[in-house]
């Protein structure tokens, strides 16, 4: 069976430091791969999806980057946190060929306090 | 873009009752909705599909309706529990398209002895 894989859980990190999450999923291979963040009391927005290794679509200009170096792993990174950056982060996987239905799952999130 | 409504932030239920969750999209009618389950700082969990030409869509104690003509999805929980309290997410998509999916903000689900 397929799993998914995110860590650090929590983060808490000084503003202007580096960020790196990191998410891997196992059981599948050529997944579509996702970086959502959850703010308090909002619903989910997607940052950065990939449909390949080194192939990232970015949904909302922001100090974030994401990188997929394998095929199975993910990476956020921020150079310089800002306090607008804290939240849920979570990772999430599709199969490939969504036309039967895009359905994702869910890592079990990340929460980064910027402070 | 796609906007999704799930109109009630909260539902509190007695145990035993149904809990019916509403979902309204504008614009496009989605290729299919899903909903989704989320407890408290945990990921969200699939639920439930249904696709623009069904109906109606059950698993165990789950039903779910599409009315393209009111663009909307019912969720209903029948003999609800209390280990059915968490956030239900309603969530919208359109067949291939990678990364297009438009997300409520979620229904809190709370259900009482």
């Amino acid at each position: 069976s397929q799993t998914i894989h995110q860590w650090p859980a929590t983060l808490v990190q000084p503003v202007g430091s580096p960020l790196s999450l990191e998410c891997t999923v196992e059981g599948t291979s050529n997944p579509n791969l996702y970086w959502y963040r959850q703010a308090a009391g909002r619903g989910l927005q997607l940052l950065f999806y990939s449909v390949g290794i080194g192939q990232i679509s970015s949904e909302v200009p922001q100090n974030l980057s994401a990188s997929r170096p394998q095929d199975r792993q993910f990476i956020l990174s921020s150079k310089k946190l800002l306090l607008s950056d804290s939240g849920f982060y979570l990772c999430a996987w599709s199969p490939q060929g969504g036309a039967s239905g895009n359905t994702i799952y869910f890592g079990e999130g990340s929460w980064l306090t910027v402070v | 873009s796609q906007k999704i409504e799930q109109n009630s932030e909260a539902l509190n239920i007695q145990e035993g009752k149904t809990a019916t969750l509403t979902c309204n999209y504008t614009n496009y009618s989605p290729a299919y909705l899903q909903w989704y389950r989320q407890d408290p700082g945990r990921g969200p969990v699939f639920l439930l599909l249904i696709r623009e030409n069904e109906k109606e869509k059950r698993k165990e104690r789950l039903k779910v309706t599409f009315d393209t003509t009111l663009k909307q999805s019912l969720f209903h929980i029948t003999a609800s529990q209390p280990a059915d309290s968490a956030t239900y997410l309603c969530v919208s998509g359109r067949g291939s398209t990678l990364g297009r999916l438009y997300f409520g903000r979620g229904t809190q689900l709370t259900v009482w002895p």
